[in-house]
């Protein structure tokens, strides 16, 4: 697609349910990052994609949350049993290449999650 | 270990005034990239600017200018002339490129408002 595209754009929630979000990036972007940004904060980087694997899952914040890739292309974060705290904005963002090289990041609208 | 700062979390102006946002980088790497994103209301970051650690050479696009100085590990940015349209998040990132990671590390973000 033109840029990158997440869904849902709203999600809310119970506390206790599981819920997926779902990030396409932009064609051809090998590299793929989720963040979060909970209300009037900064970035909080979650995961790293290069291609399908993961170098980096060092900002999960719990083994509640997990993400996959697949086929180099669309993105999916799992957050399991929610807890209220999760209630955040999660970004994902694309770029061209890897390793070694930094292009500038293309991120997507966001996917805002509300835990009741 | 990384790190950037933007310490002006706040700043209200009135249309018209020049304003400079600042951001001050921590690195022991030699070859890093510095960017600026804009976070509308809307949410979505927008690329703004990439600067590579070689080039100190400041930058002037319209009414945004950006003053980049090692010697103080600075990257500021100057809106000249404010709009209304100008209000949003403004975030600084560094970051430095890895043989299996690039990791953008972010600011806090500096929350700008024009005021008409």
């Amino acid at each position: 697609g033109a840029g990158v595209s997440q869904s849902p754009s709203n999600k809310v929630t119970e506390k206790g349910k599981d819920v997926e979000l779902r990030c396409d990036p932009i064609s051809g972007h090998t590299a793929l990052y989720w963040y979060r940004q909970s209300l009037g904060q900064g970035l909080e980087f979650l995961i790293y994609f290069q291609g399908n694997s993961a170098p980096d899952k060092s900002g999960l914040p719990s083994d509640r949350f997990s993400a996959e890739r697949t086929g180099g292309s669309v993105s999916t974060l799992t957050i399991q049993r929610t807890q209220q705290e999760d209630s955040a904005v999660y970004l994902c963002a694309s770029s061209l290449g890897g390793s070694l090289y930094t292009g500038e990041l293309f991120f997507g609208e966001g996917s805002r999650l509300t835990v009741l | 270990a990384q790190k950037v700062t933007q310490a002006q979390t706040e700043i209200s102006v009135v249309e018209k005034e020049d304003v400079t946002l600042d951001c001050v980088y921590e690195t022991r790497d030699t070859t890093y990239y510095l960017f600026w994103y804009k976070q509308p209301p809307s949410g979505e970051l927008v690329f703004l600017i990439r600067r590579n650690s070689f080039d100190e050479q400041n930058e002037i696009s319209g009414r945004y200018s950006w003053n980049f100085q090692k010697s103080t590990s600075s990257f500021n940015f100057t809106i000249t002339a404010s709009q209304v349209v100008d209000s949003a998040v403004y975030f600084c990132a560094l970051s430095v490129p890895g043989y299996n990671f690039n990791k953008f590390y972010f600011g806090s973000g500096t929350k700008l408002n024009v005021k008409p």
